[in-house]
């Protein structure tokens, strides 16, 4: 079992839609979470973080996270093309020699 | 742009040879990570440098090396380089390692190991 499991995709939404990406864990001790974008040939951008159960909003991202169930998700709201990207899940548990895990990502398309 | 550089950009070298990849963190930052990305894959954590001490390690083997320096700017060195070492290095830097530690990207360095 992967220790970040995202759905590859790819994902086709389009434009102005809402976009809703998943991801699920399995460590429980994991404390902290990240969403990145990353385009095609460049670094990962950091796009959300959230500790605390619930939702955290940022403009037209909303992050979820619900550790009972080892999910965490986020939400593009009134999707743009330029939201067309790699997206990364990756969580982090300082407990157990600080460990960082990234998912493969997955794929994002808005369609004008 | 983030504010942390890496360097070189690109890298070429061959297989049994030895690599040193640089990075600068971001101005604040005294915490530094690398990762491994091979094409089509999440990045991989190699190992966390902070206050120039290791904290926390990957699953990577010995012969990845690393350092961390007064002025929280970090090495990654590769010994006896492998095929399979060809990826992108990515390099983060964050605030502190605590709970606030939202990593933040340098454009990275393209290693080809021939």
């Amino acid at each position: 079992q992967k220790e970040v499991e995202q759905n590859s995709g790819p994902l086709s939404v389009p434009e102005g839609a809402i976009a809703s990406l998943n991801c699920t864990y399995s460590d429980r001790g994991s404390q902290s979470f990240f969403w990145y974008r990353q385009y095609s040939g460049k670094s990962p951008e950091l796009i959300m973080f959230i500790y605390s159960n619930g939702d955290k909003e940022d403009g037209r991202f909303t992050a979820q996270l619900n550790k009972a169930s080892q999910y965490v998700s986020l939400l593009i709201r009134d999707s743009q093309p330029s939201d067309s990207a790699t997206y990364l899940c990756a969580v982090n548990n300082r407990g157990t020699g600080n460990q960082f895990y990234f998912g493969t990502g997955t794929s994002l398309t808005v369609i004008p | 742009e983030t504010g942390v550089t890496q360097s070189p950009t690109h890298l070429i070298k061959t297989r049994g040879q030895q690599v040193t990849l640089r990075c600068s963190s971001q101005s604040g930052h005294n915490t530094v990570s690398w990762y491994q990305q091979a094409l089509g894959q999440g990045p991989q954590f190699i190992f966390q440098y902070y206050r120039e001490e290791e904290n926390g390690r990957g699953n990577f083997p010995p012969r990845f090396s690393g350092l961390q320096f007064p002025n929280y700017s970090s090495e990654l060195n590769v010994n006896a380089l492998e095929l399979d070492d060809s990826a992108l290095y990515l390099c983060a830097s964050s605030p502190d390692p605590g709970i606030r530690n939202e990593q933040f990207f340098g454009p990275g360095t393209r290693l080809t190991v021939l």
